[in-house]
């Protein structure tokens, strides 16, 4: 199927570290992305990972891939209030101009 | 500054009314997507538009319709077909429409409210 799962909601504390886990479908997809959405807005482009890659780090965000599981997570250290979003994983969908989209991880920071 | 912009930020509409939607860019990009947004659920793809004068369905486009007359712009039209139009709606773009190794670009959103 064409279903990129996510789980709904995480909450965690200020300064902890949040990890959203994504399970994407096609094996064959070059690129990975992570989008960011804050209340009432439209999506941002966090980062993204290419499928040759195990990790990617960009300051506070580390990406992880594990292709074997077609397992996609991104971590967030030191968590602020102000990374409280929902956060989408993104796949191209093979041999389409089609993305597919996660249902988003709701993220709740508490200070 | 470069980047999307989408009008209105809310829509109202009655009942039996057809509603449009802007989209407009000045990235110079030459595709561009409308998603449909529902509460606890990913993006849905209505339409999408790889060069200008040309564009396909996406997974829901009934009740939908689009043109692509100018590449800058992608407005999409919610019709009385539609029958359950409140959603938020937004607009992308990405260079080529390849779908390989591509980003997308939003813009802020549409939120469409029936009356």
């Amino acid at each position: 199927g064409e279903d990129v799962e996510q789980s709904l909601f995480l909450s965690v504390r200020e300064g902890d570290s949040s990890v959203i886990n994504c399970t994407y479908t096609d094996s064959s997809s070059t690129y990975l992305y992570w989008y960011k959405q804050e209340p009432g807005a439209g999506l941002q482009l966090l980062t993204y990972i290419f499928s040759n890659m195990d990790m990617k780090q960009d300051q506070r965000l580390t990406v992880l891939l594990n292709k074997k599981d077609k397992h996609l997570s991104l971590r967030i250290a030191d968590t602020q209030t102000g990374d409280s979003a929902i956060y989408f994983c993104a796949e191209p969908a093979s041999g389409t101009y089609k993305y597919i989209f996660g249902t988003g991880t709701r993220l709740k920071v508490l200070a | 500054d470069g980047g999307i912009t989408q009008s209105p930020k809310y829509l109202f509409r009655k009942e039996g009314q057809n509603v449009t939607l802007s989209c407009e860019q000045n990235l110079n990009h030459d595709a561009m997507y409308w998603y449909r947004q529902d509460p606890g659920q990913g993006l849905r793809l209505i339409y999408y538009s790889q060069i200008v004068n040309d564009f396909q369905k996406g997974d829901i486009a009934e009740g939908y319709s689009v043109s692509r007359e100018k590449k800058e712009s992608f407005p999409l039209t919610v019709t009385s077909a539609q029958k359950n139009p409140t959603a938020f709606y937004l607009c992308a773009s990405s260079i080529a429409g390849t779908g390989v190794g591509e980003t997308q670009y939003f813009g802020p959103g549409t939120r469409l409210l029936v009356l």
